[in-house]
């Protein structure tokens, strides 16, 4: 079956811009949560969607945002990009509400914040 | 502020040896760890884990020990194989209802098996 599916695979932007990052869940799982994965802080979580509702949100500053459609997709959205947003974006999908863990990863899109 | 901690970025151990991955924690509500493994372009993948009422949990060639006393955990991987070059992801979970509580990620540890 298919796995989870993020795209872009690779984004470029300058700072100021915004940036949406889309996650398409394994078939059939209705939560789909989005970690921030940088070389000095390592994996660190950003928010929890389930049946369209945020359940969990990690420590980021309102920039960064999310939402979920009724098929499950999610959308991240960061505005007012910084440099110190560079980062590879990875969501995960389960079937389950908190679902660690038995989530599953995307590959993560790579974005560059120049 | 680091709850969980890998010190070593990164580590390098001949094909055939033991591998051995450390992780500190300081949150003593930390009660359920995990250990993930991810290859380049690849999202993370779940590889073992322990509850804090059992020191030790094994799985094939992969062992997590569990040091609650001293906040530790480490996986230890027997033999090492090319296959298990990888980073390497400590996680902790304050709580089992994991509708609660997120996983708390150490920074990886860079793992290269040399043939």
């Amino acid at each position: 079956k298919a796995g989870v599916t993020q795209t872009p695979r690779y984004l470029i932007k300058t700072r100021g811009q915004q940036v949406t990052l889309s996650c398409s869940p394994i078939s059939g799982h209705r939560s789909v949560s989005w970690y921030q994965q940088t070389p000095g802080q390592g994996l660190q979580f950003l928010f929890e969607y389930f049946s369209e509702t945020q359940r969990n949100k990690g420590n980021f500053p309102g920039r960064f945002s999310g939402r979920q459609f009724s098929n499950s997709r999610s959308e991240m959205n960061v505005s007012t990009l910084e440099l110190g947003d560079s980062a590879l974006y990875l969501c995960a999908s389960s079937s389950l509400p908190g679902g660690t863990p038995l989530e599953t990863f995307g590959s993560g899109t790579r974005l560059t914040v120049v | 502020d680091q709850q969980v901690k890998q010190n070593s970025p990164s580590l390098s151990v001949q094909e055939g040896r033991i591998s051995i991955l450390n992780c500190d924690y300081t949150n003593s509500m930390f009660d359920y760890f995990l250990w993930y493994k991810k290859y380049p372009a690849e999202g993370p993948t779940f590889l073992i884990s322990i509850s804090s009422i059992k020191d030790k949990n094994e799985d094939g060639r992969f062992t997590v020990f569990l040091n609650k006393s001293a906040k530790h955990l480490s996986l230890h991987i027997v033999p090492s194989q090319p296959g298990d070059s990888a980073v390497y992801f400590c996680a902790a979970s304050a709580g089992s209802n994991f509708g609660n509580e997120k996983l708390t990620f150490g920074t990886g540890t860079r793992l290269t098996i040399i043939p």
